[in-house]
């Protein structure tokens, strides 16, 4: 079955470090992998997302995602944290054709000032 | 542009009540679906909606059902709630059904159940 596992449920940086949020997915096939930001009372906000071609990707706010099919991860980066960062960061995997995203538990980032 | 709206925000029930969630998508977007997130989980698949058919469903029981609507509204429906069925509920709209098609969410229906 496809799943999502996010190893790191909480992380403190402080602010203007690096940040590295770990996801490890399982498929068979390439899946299509996404990235989400949800702060206290909102929605969730895609930060990224990887269908095919370039294993590194960019999206908004200064955030990166490398996919890596050796390892079936795909993390996600920012080389200096701000202190709106701090936010609740879900994983995701749309498997084959369906509309069904399968979310990690997601890891929550508090950023020290 | 107004996002994606739920309605309430807050909810409170009582176990074996029945509840109705709605969810109003983006202006032009015909597909709407339905995620349960539990307190320290991530958000889980319910139901997906394009132009008023269902197109997939995730693992709930028969207790949940939804619909959606000629104005490509969306009506998500709990029967004989259970205390575990307390959680966030999160509707996102996108253009069409495909999977390469960006989702946008609502902020959710936080639904309690005493």
């Amino acid at each position: 079955a496809q799943s999502v596992t996010q190893p790191d449920i909480h992380i403190t940086v402080s602010e203007g470090a690096s940040l590295e949020l770990r996801c490890n997915y399982s498929y068979g096939a390439t899946p299509y992998l996404f990235w989400y930001v949800q702060s206290p009372g909102q929605g969730l906000q895609l930060l990224l997302k990887y269908f095919s071609g370039d294993t590194l990707v960019q999206g908004i706010k200064g955030f990166e995602a490398e996919f890596k099919r050796s390892q079936s991860s795909f993390n996600l980066r920012k080389p200096s944290v701000h202190w709106s960062d701090a936010a609740e960061y879900f994983c995701a995997v749309l498997p084959g054709n369906t509309g069904k995203l399968i979310f990690g538990q997601g890891t929550t980032l508090q950023v020290k000032p | 542009d107004a996002g994606v709206t739920q309605s309430p925000t807050h909810l409170i029930k009582t176990r074996g009540q029945h509840v109705t969630l709605r969810c109003s998508p983006i202006s032009g977007h015909k597909s709407v679906s339905w995620y349960q997130q539990v307190l320290g989980q991530g958000p889980q698949f319910i139901f997906q909606y394009y132009e008023k058919e269902e197109r997939g469903r995730g693992n709930f029981p028969d207790r949940f059902s939804a619909r959606q609507f000629p104005n490509y509204s969306s009506e998500l429906n709990v029967n004989a709630l259970l205390l575990g069925d307390s959680a966030l509920y999160l509707c996102a709209s996108s253009l069409v059904a495909g999977p390469r098609e960006k989702l946008f969410f609502g902020s959710g229906t936080q639904l309690s159940v005493l």
